[in-house]
């Protein structure tokens, strides 16, 4: 089944560290991307997405990812966490669901913990 | 604007209760999904609504169905509740359907305890 893979299940880092957080996922078709988070008692929100053009994508609070469609990879990265930057990211991709149809699919989420 | 709203905010119910949780959409969305959030399983898709239709289901059980309304409004029964069951349920809106290629707003989800 298709699927979305998120390795890093908790991260803890220092602030001003840099953040990268790997997401994987398994289609072969066109994709759409998006990572969102939810910072704690929070609701889900978006940070950023990609559809087409530059596979470098920015989003808010200094955040970006790039899509490398030959590893089938949407990393997420920060070069300097805060604080405030605790949170649960979550990886999303629209893909195929056993009925066709296609759908927004979560990657288990990665814990980021940022240490003052 | 208003954002997605999801009521009620928490529940407790017992084994083989039914329930029913809401979803207000954003004014002027017409897409509706909900999802299952536990700590195990992460975010899973549950289905989708588009125009009063379910564009969409996810691999759960027939206890689980929803419907949307005219005005968008969705909601989403669990009927035979067992203690799996237990979740923060997220609904989530956009403008188009399947949420492709637009965004999708989360609501704050309810908490459904099942004892």
């Amino acid at each position: 089944a298709q699927s979305v893979s998120q390795h890093n299940h908790h991260v803890i880092l220092s602030e001003a560290a840099s953040l990268e957080l790997g997401c994987n996922y398994s289609y072969g078709g066109t994709v759409n991307l998006f990572w969102y988070v939810q910072y704690p008692g929070q609701h889900l929100q978006l940070l950023l997405k990609y559809f087409s053009g530059d596979p470098l994508v920015k989003g808010i609070k200094g955040f970006e990812a790039e899509f490398i469609k030959s590893k089938f990879s949407f990393n997420l990265r920060k070069p300097s966490v805060q604080w405030s930057d605790t949170a649960e990211y979550f990886c999303a991709v629209i893909l195929a669901m056993d009925t066709g149809r296609r759908a927004l699919t979560f990657g288990s989420g990665t814990r980021l913990q940022v240490q003052p | 604007k208003a954002g997605v709203t999801q009521t009620p905010r928490y529940l407790i119910k017992t084994r083989g209760q039914q329930v029913t949780l809401s979803c207000s959409p954003i004014s002027g969305h017409r897409s509706v999904s909900w999802y299952q959030q536990t700590p195990g399983q992460g975010l899973q898709f549950l289905f989708e609504y588009f125009s009063e239709t379910q564009r969409n289901k996810g691999n759960f059980p027939g206890r689980f169905s929803g419907r949307q309304f005219s005005n968008s409004r969705s909601e989403m029964n669990v009927s035979t509740l067992e203690l799996g069951d237990s979740a923060l349920y997220l609904c989530a809106s956009s403008f188009e359907a399947a949420v492709m290629n637009t965004e999708a707003f989360f609501g704050q989800g309810t908490r459904l305890t099942v004892v």
